[in-house]
């Protein structure tokens, strides 16, 4: 079973601070890794997508990639608290189609 | 920006009738997708679909789900005898491209309540 493991949360940064958050997956084949935002109620807003391993920054996100380690993070850099929402992982495990798996989220409030 | 559109954005139906839940991908897209979740779930995926044919479907699309492209713009998810357990968010997804950089959009989602 193909699986993206998310820690639930919350968690809770004052803002301005950096938001880390985690995501591990067990299938090694994984090609693609993409980070969704979902806002209560609301369908999952893609924030960036990565591929290689290293660092790839948009604004004040950065996504981080380690296959090696199967581990990829999100950073969320001066933290808003409109950044308040659940952020899912989804990982294209390569079966042809893109089919995303997704981790359950990570709970994230950004508190004033 | 081009959106995924989904009516209706909730439908409440009782358990064993028949729903049709509909898309509109943006136009350019090619590749379609049905996702679901549960109240508290994992956003689960259902089924891709691409030209004109299901590419893949996951083990919860059984007999019951079906998926249709009938006019060239609207993409349809059927399901056929309600039951209470199919009580969730449906998402439509699109892509332009299949690719390792191409996230997909998806759309505001139908929220199905079976009672």
């Amino acid at each position: 079973q193909k699986e993206v493991e998310q820690n639930s949360g919350p968690l809770s940064v004052p803002e301005g601070a950096i938001a880390s958050l985690n995501c591990t997956y067990s299938d090694r084949g994984s090609q693609s890794f993409f980070w969704y935002r979902q806002y209560s109620g609301k369908s999952p807003e893609l924030i960036m997508s990565i591929y290689s391993n290293g660092d790839k920054e948009d604004g004040r996100f950065t996504a981080q990639l380690n296959k090696a380690s199967q581990y990829v993070s999100l950073l969320i850099r001066d933290s808003q608290p409109s950044d308040s929402a659940t952020y899912l992982c989804a990982v294209n495990i390569n079966s042809g189609t893109y089919k995303y798996i997704f981790g359950t989220g990570t709970r994230l409030k950004v508190l004033a | 920006e081009p959106e995924v559109t989904q009516t209706p954005s909730h439908q409440v139906t009782q358990m064993g009738q028949e729903v049709i839940l509909r898309c509109v991908p943006i136009s350019n897209h090619l590749y379609f997708y049905w996702y679901r979740q549960i109240l508290g779930q994992k956003v689960e995926f259902l089924v891709s679909f691409y030209n004109n044919e299901i590419s893949e479907k996951s083990e919860i699309f059984d007999d019951q789900f079906s998926v249709e492209r009938p006019d060239g713009s609207n993409f349809t998810l059927k399901i056929r005898s309600t039951k209470l357990e199919d009580s969730a968010m449906y998402f439509c997804a699109s892509s332009e491209v299949q690719g390792l950089n191409y996230g997909y959009t998806f759309g505001s989602g139908t929220r199905l309540t079976v009672v």
